[in-house]
């Protein structure tokens, strides 16, 4: 069974820091990764999507990473702003047997203090 | 290009009753998704569709709850005589014809109340 774990589970860091989010996966089979921002009370916010043969995406001030064999993905925000203060979450698509749906972390709560 | 379109975004609802909510994918998506977040837990993923089949439904409870994904229309989940642990937000996703790997593009979800 697919399971995702993320760390810390909230973080809270002055404007302007570097920061990693943290996931793990404890099956390596899978299609690809996926990760997303959820602010309180909405939908989710897709942000990365990793393929199971990439190593890394980037999008403006993100950056996600891959090592499928040991099971992680981290999520590198530059220069954090208030604005990036929501809810990220983590989810593999597994390949082979089991749920074809995204199996998910429960997240990691972030806070930007201005 | 719209995106995925969730309706209706709250519902309440009295035990026993019946709760109906539907999901319009993006357009060109003929992949849907649906999850449930039950209050302080993780998204779940409940069953997945394409047009006018179910893929997988290994994540739904076995009684009460269906899903559906007709030819013309929206999808929709089913959820007969709703009880008060059935409360929670419900969220759909499409995808691309890629399915597997492609991106999933989720809607604001529906957040259920049973009273």
């Amino acid at each position: 069974k697919q399971e995702v774990t993320q760390i810390p589970a909230a973080l809270s860091v002055p404007e302007g820091e570097n920061l990693v989010l943290n996931c793990s996966f404890t099956d390596s089979a899978i299609y690809n990764l996926q990760w997303f921002r959820q602010d309180p009370g909405k939908g989710l916010t897709s942000l990365l999507l990793i393929q199971s043969s990439q190593r890394e995406q980037t999008s403006g001030r993100l950056n996600a990473s891959l090592d499928k064999s040991s099971g992680r993905s981290t999520l590198y925000i530059a220069a954090s702003q208030p604005g990036d203060s929501a809810t990220y979450l983590c989810a593999v698509r597994r390949s082979g047997g089991g749920a074809d749906g995204l199996t998910f972390g429960k997240g990691t709560h972030l806070i930007i203090q201005p | 290009n719209a995106g995925v379109m969730q309706n209706p975004r709250h519902l309440v609802r009295r035990r026993g009753q019946e709760a109906r909510l539907r999901c319009s994918p993006m357009k060109g998506h003929s992949h849907v998704y649906w999850y449930r977040q039950l209050p302080e837990e993780g998204l779940k993923f409940m069953v997945y569709l394409q047009k006018e089949n179910i893929i997988d439904e290994s994540g739904m409870p076995k009684e009460r709850f269906s899903a559906e994904f007709p030819k013309e229309g929206p999808s929709i989940l089913r959820i007969q005589q709703v009880v008060r642990g059935d409360s929670a937000a419900y969220f759909c996703a499409s995808s691309p014809p890629g399915g597997r790997y492609d991106t999933q593009y989720f809607g604001p979800g529906t957040r259920l109340t049973v009273l």
